[in-house]
């Protein structure tokens, strides 16, 4: 079992909003991470939590917030975002031993209007 | 900076036809290359490349690696319009702890018409 999943699948959002994204994995993996893919563009590493501690982030605007409550969940909350935030989000995860390979979940399709 | 290459961006082929995709790199820390197939939504992995010279086979699918040279390549034989998509290659390194860093290429947009 190869699953990541993520909610909200679609989310639609004010400038003003708050939101987050969910992300939870139940594979014992204890890497997950954050990507940002713009159209026709390929995934952007956002963040990477390491046994639940945040060890890249890469230079990530403080709107965007993630936060690892537990070796299985993954959070990112959106506050004051821009339109040309919108994307789609992916999360992932990894085993974290030699040769492991990265896992993504289907995505949640940000629109910031 | 790292860097992965891919080539062509796009490609338009018929089904029945074999396509060959590459992807070439230059990383710090290099441990492993992978493939992965984007349809609309999320990359499905394909193959993890670790070892020169060893070739990955899953179905119409393979793909080689060679760590002296820098790159690598991805077949698909007897294509279908299902194989239709874009295909990322991207490089592996480990910064610290259990985390992994996967640097993408731009991809190759692969189009199979009937």
């Amino acid at each position: 079992d190869t699953e990541v999943t993520q909610t909200p699948k679609h989310l639609v959002m004010g400038m003003t909003n708050k939101k987050s994204l969910k992300c939870e994995q139940h594979m014992g993996h204890r890497a997950m991470y954050w990507y940002k893919q713009k159209a026709k563009k390929p995934p952007e590493l956002m963040f990477v939590y390491s046994y639940e501690k945040l060890s890249i982030n890469e230079s990530v605007p403080s709107r965007f917030s993630p936060e690892c409550p537990n070796s299985s969940l993954l959070n990112l909350h959106l506050h004051a975002l821009q339109p040309e935030d919108s994307a789609l989000y992916l999360c992932a995860s990894s085993q974290g031993g030699a040769g492991n390979t990265i896992y993504f979940g289907e995505g949640s399709w940000l629109t910031v209007v | 900076e790292d860097k992965v290459v891919q080539s062509p961006l796009s490609l338009v082929v018929h089904e029945g036809d074999t396509v060959t995709l590459n992807c070439s790199y230059e990383v710090t820390n290099f441990r492993s290359l992978l493939w992965y197939k984007q349809e609309k939504k999320a990359p499905t992995f394909l193959f993890m490349l670790t070892s020169s010279g060893i070739e990955k086979k899953s179905g119409r699918l393979s793909s080689i690696l060679d760590k002296k040279e820098l790159f690598s390549i991805l077949n698909i034989t007897a294509t279908q319009t299902g194989d239709s998509a874009v295909y990322l290659c991207a490089t592996l390194r480990y910064p610290s702890g259990s985390a992994r860093q996967l640097t993408f290429g731009s991809g190759t947009q692969l189009t199979v018409l009937p």
